[in-house]
């Protein structure tokens, strides 16, 4: 079964753009998160995403936001990128089975701002 | 809130040297609690998992055991191989269903030394 794919692989932008990154799920699984992993902060969770409805969220800025589409891939989007969101962007998807959830991440989206 | 404390690092060992990494968590309930490991470039693979207390999870030669009167995850391997040097994440996530978010120690690196 294939794995969690993320793309693209890694983004240069500059201060003010905004960016969208892609993440398709392993087959099957309907829940979608979010992490931002930086030297400084470590692993943060940004959101999740079950069912096309966000239904946990962490400790970020409105100008983080995503979404999940029917297929349960899933879209982060930042706007107005600023320096300190430079970062590897982490997707983990995970399959709802008896109350022990795994989650499996993907390669990551390494996205710096200049 | 959740949280999970890791051994410092860089650890650096010598090949077919015992490894511990330490971890320890604050949690309200019984959390699942897992390590990830974290190759250069790469996104975070999922090493074990222990979903109750007094269970062991093992893979790949490394194990840990779930101790709630401790609170402690400790990962630990009899014999390491170079391949074994990465980043080593300690993390636990609630079981209710909507709120699985992972919570991350800081992370260890390790390096073996053939």
């Amino acid at each position: 079964k294939a794995g969690v794919t993320q793309t693209p692989r890694y983004l240069i932008k500059t201060r003010g753009q905004q960016v969208t990154l892609s993440c398709s799920p392993i087959s099957g699984h309907r829940s979608v998160s979010w992490y931002q992993q930086t030297p400084g902060q470590g692993l943060q969770f940004l959101f999740e995403y079950f069912s096309e409805t966000q239904r946990n969220k962490g400790n970020f800025p409105g100008r983080f936001s995503g979404r999940q589409f029917s297929n349960s891939r899933s879209e982060m989007n930042v706007s107005t990128l600023e320096l300190g969101d430079s970062a590897l962007y982490l997707c983990a998807s995970s399959l709802w089975t008896s109350g022990q959830e795994t989650q499996y991440f993907g390669p990551g989206t390494r996205l710096l701002v200049l | 809130g959740n949280s999970v404390t890791q051994m410092e690092g860089p650890v650096t060992l010598s090949e077919e040297a015992f490894l511990t990494i330490n971890c320890t968590y604050t949690a309200t309930g019984y959390p699942s609690l897992f390590w990830y490991v974290q190759y250069p470039g790469e996104g975070l693979q999922l090493l074990l998992k222990a979903t109750k207390a007094d269970d062991k999870g093992s893979n790949k030669g490394f194990e840990a055991t779930y101790r709630k009167e401790t609170t402690s995850f400790h990962l630990e391997k009899g014999s390491v191989q170079v391949s074994d040097s990465a980043v080593y994440f300690c993390a636990l996530s609630d079981k209710d269903f909507g709120n699985e978010k992972l919570t991350f120690g800081t992370g260890t690196r390790l390096t073996i030394i053939p």
